[in-house]
């Protein structure tokens, strides 16, 4: 069945760009015309939509990130990826993949600290 | 932007009694409403999408109704493995939010 799984650093330090990739497995990015998406959670908090991609490479960012925000995406692969700039202790959260507008499935999520 | 509202905050109920937990939207937002379950340590999961369609491997028990601005998830009879966080999310013009959730608590 589709697996999604997040990868990259855990640490990233204050005004520098947090960079994470979700690799898919049991299916390809390239072959459904599901969108594939970014969603994040802090520490005892809700649920935020950061932004979504097609494979065609189409892009829609969460309105209230988008100056941070790249979303793209590597076929060959079957992976796709994240880029938030300029980052601050606000961003320290749980970083979710997922596939489509009501997502299913999700990766496991992979915790991001933003300190010095 | 389409703000979610759900209610209760929390729900605290005993074993076998049936859950209401409602989602509103600030814009009508058609049927575009997804429901998911989320317990401490875990991903979300998808339990209901399209508001009232019932997600693969969801138990019966578990079911969505409503369109427009008003939503409601319903458990039939709460079992223990049912104690999370439940969120509605919204997909309308590209763009999603989610509700604030409310923690359902078996007694």
């Amino acid at each position: 069945q589709l697996q999604l799984q997040e990868s990259g650093p855990g640490l990233v330090k204050p005004s520098e760009t947090l960079s994470l990739t979700c690799t898919v497995s049991g299916g390809s990015i390239g072959s459904s015309d599901y969108s594939w998406g970014w969603i994040r959670q802090p520490p005892g908090k809700g649920l935020e939509w950061i932004g979504s991609i097609y494979y065609s490479g189409s892009t829609y960012y969460n309105p209230s990130l988008k100056s941070r925000v790249t979303i793209s995406v590597d076929t060959s692969k079957n992976q796709f990826s994240l880029k938030l700039s300029s980052v601050t202790a606000a961003d320290t959260a749980v970083y979710y993949c997922g596939r489509g507008f009501s997502i299913d499935p999700w990766g496991q999520g992979t915790l991001v600290t933003v300190s010095s | 932007e389409v703000v979610l509202t759900q209610s209760p905050a929390t729900l605290s109920l005993s074993l076998g009694e049936r859950a209401t937990l409602s989602c509103r939207a600030s814009q009508s937002i058609s049927s575009y409403l997804a429901w998911y379950q989320q317990k401490p340590g875990q991903a979300p999961r998808l339990l209901v999408y399209d508001a009232s369609s019932r997600a693969t491997g969801i138990p019966a028990r578990f079911s969505g109704s409503g369109s427009g601005t008003d939503f409601t998830l319903t458990i039939s009879s709460v079992e223990p493995e049912d104690s999370a966080v439940y969120y509605c999310q919204q997909r309308n013009n590209w763009s999603i939010t989610f509700g604030q959730g409310t923690r359902l608590e078996i007694k």
